[in-house]
């Protein structure tokens, strides 16, 4: 156990339509980076964020979007979805001081399913 | 961007030593190996991670060439349970993402 949690577990969506997943980082943590793995493959990474500012992004469209909260939560939207982007969406967070970041733990995943 | 290649599979009997290797020749001196597995689609869990020396945890231990171009994760006496999906990645110390490669499927054998 991490202490990363992820809601909801698994999620189906439409073509077109939007959606949201959250994270809710371990204890003491105040970066949160979210990745994308699609069947078969390793994660990839999509974008990071370090007290609420968006902190390194990966090669994906600005349909991709995220937030983090002051408790440093997070959210990833992704708009407009498309059936490619069907995967499991993994978050995980670490511990960063000045320009060094710590380990990066994660969470079990949200399983998206597009149709 | 994996800048890391590990053979895609590779079995290992139940109670003998599982020896995991990943080349990683064009690694740089501020850049650290980790290892991470995932276990059928769970989210990758952190085993080890060093910069030049050997490293030992009570899960594995990590053995990183002279040269730092290969390095090598063992787990001592493997079970059942370490059957899953290793991954070897290089991070710069100041770096913000890890770029995960298709790992390496270890599959214990009873």
């Amino acid at each position: 156990e991490t202490g990363v949690t992820q809601s909801p577990t698994h999620l189906i969506k439409t073509r077109g339509q939007q959606v949201t997943l959250r994270c809710s980082s371990q204890s003491g943590h105040n970066t949160v980076s979210w990745y994308q793995q699609a069947l078969g493959q390793g994660p990839q990474f999509i974008f990071q964020y370090y007290r609420e500012e968006e902190n390194g992004r990966g090669n994906f469209p600005p349909r991709f979007s995220g937030l983090q909260f002051p408790n440093y939560s997070s959210e990833l939207n992704v708009n407009a979805l498309e059936l490619d982007d069907s995967a499991l969406y993994l978050c995980a967070s670490s511990l960063a001081l000045g320009q060094s970041t710590d380990t990066q733990y994660f969470g079990p995943g949200t399983r998206l399913t597009v149709l | 961007d994996a800048k890391t290649t590990q053979p895609p599979s590779m079995d290992c009997a139940e109670g003998r030593a599982a020896n995991l290797p990943c080349n990683h020749s064009t690694i740089s001196g501020n850049e650290y190996v980790y290892w991470y597995r995932q276990i059928h689609s769970q989210g990758p869990q952190y085993i080890i991670h060093g910069l030049k020396n050997n490293e030992t945890n009570e899960m594995a231990s990590l053995i990183i060439t002279e040269d730092r171009k290969s390095s090598t994760l063992i787990l001592p006496h493997a079970t059942l349970r370490d059957t899953a999906v290793y991954y070897c990645i290089v991070r710069v110390v100041t770096g913000n993402q890890f770029y995960f490669g298709t790992g390496t499927s270890l599959t214990v054998i009873p």
